[in-house]
């Protein structure tokens, strides 16, 4: 199906243990984004990026790391989780970036024990 | 640098009350500016968007009108529904911030029957 998805939809690991969140687009979108969703925080930009091998930081991009090797997927990896990265994690993309509408997944509900 | 401001919530409405929803922000040169609508356990959705100033954006009965005069993106329905429950996201993207969106805290609007 056309669309973003984001897999897995919930997970739960512990302090620690490395977790990859996938994100999938089928549009070829140029830009794609990683957010985080907390209570008190709204929407908070983890990283972005604007094409294949191009990356960038946001807000929050500490403890985190992504990449980019295919247009479509724009994995996110927490490379040692914490509490604190116990969050709503949302993948988004967008056409061009600057003026255009962002598409969301349905996001991934982590939770760090 | 950019930033949106939203009208804290939570809103709460009796089904076919009037709704607006405040959104001020600060940008430089001249931005594109979106509500989005986050249902429960969804990701965000766009709502309505508007590119320039005078623009009136609308959509499912809501509207916004971009006034550059007062930098205000202000959210408005004539007659709310239980289903407009949701949490709504004012936020502003333009050329001079590397493609990325700015995003306000989020308004929670419920609707009572």
């Amino acid at each position: 199906d056309a669309g973003i998805t984001q897999s897995p939809r919930y997970k739960i690991t512990e302090t620690g243990r490395q977790v990859t969140l996938m994100c999938h687009q089928t549009w070829s979108h140029s830009y794609m984004f990683w957010y985080r969703q907390d209570l008190g925080h709204g929407l908070r930009l983890i990283y972005y990026s604007a094409a294949a091998d191009i990356t960038d930081k946001g807000e929050v991009p500490d403890g985190y790391v992504v990449s980019r090797s295919k247009t479509e997927n724009f994995p996110l990896t927490l490379e040692s989780a914490t509490r604190s990265q116990t969050s709503v994690y949302f993948c988004a993309s967008s056409e061009s970036g600057y003026t255009d509408t962002q598409y969301f997944g349905p996001g991934t509900r982590l939770t760090v024990l | 640098g950019d930033s949106v401001t939203q009208m804290e919530g939570p809103v709460t409405l009796s089904e076919e009350a009037f709704l607006t929803i405040n959104c001020t922000y600060t940008a430089t040169g001249y931005p594109s500016l979106f509500w989005y609508v986050q249902y429960p356990g969804e990701g965000l959705q766009l709502l309505l968007k508007a590119t320039k100033a005078d623009d009136k954006g609308s959509n499912k009965g809501f509207e916004a009108t971009y006034r550059k005069e007062t930098t205000s993106f202000h959210l408005e329905k004539g007659s709310v529904q239980v289903s407009d429950s949701a949490v709504y996201f004012c936020a502003l993207s333009g050329y001079t911030n590397a493609g990325k969106s700015t995003f306000g805290d989020g308004t929670t609007l419920t609707v009572k029957p």
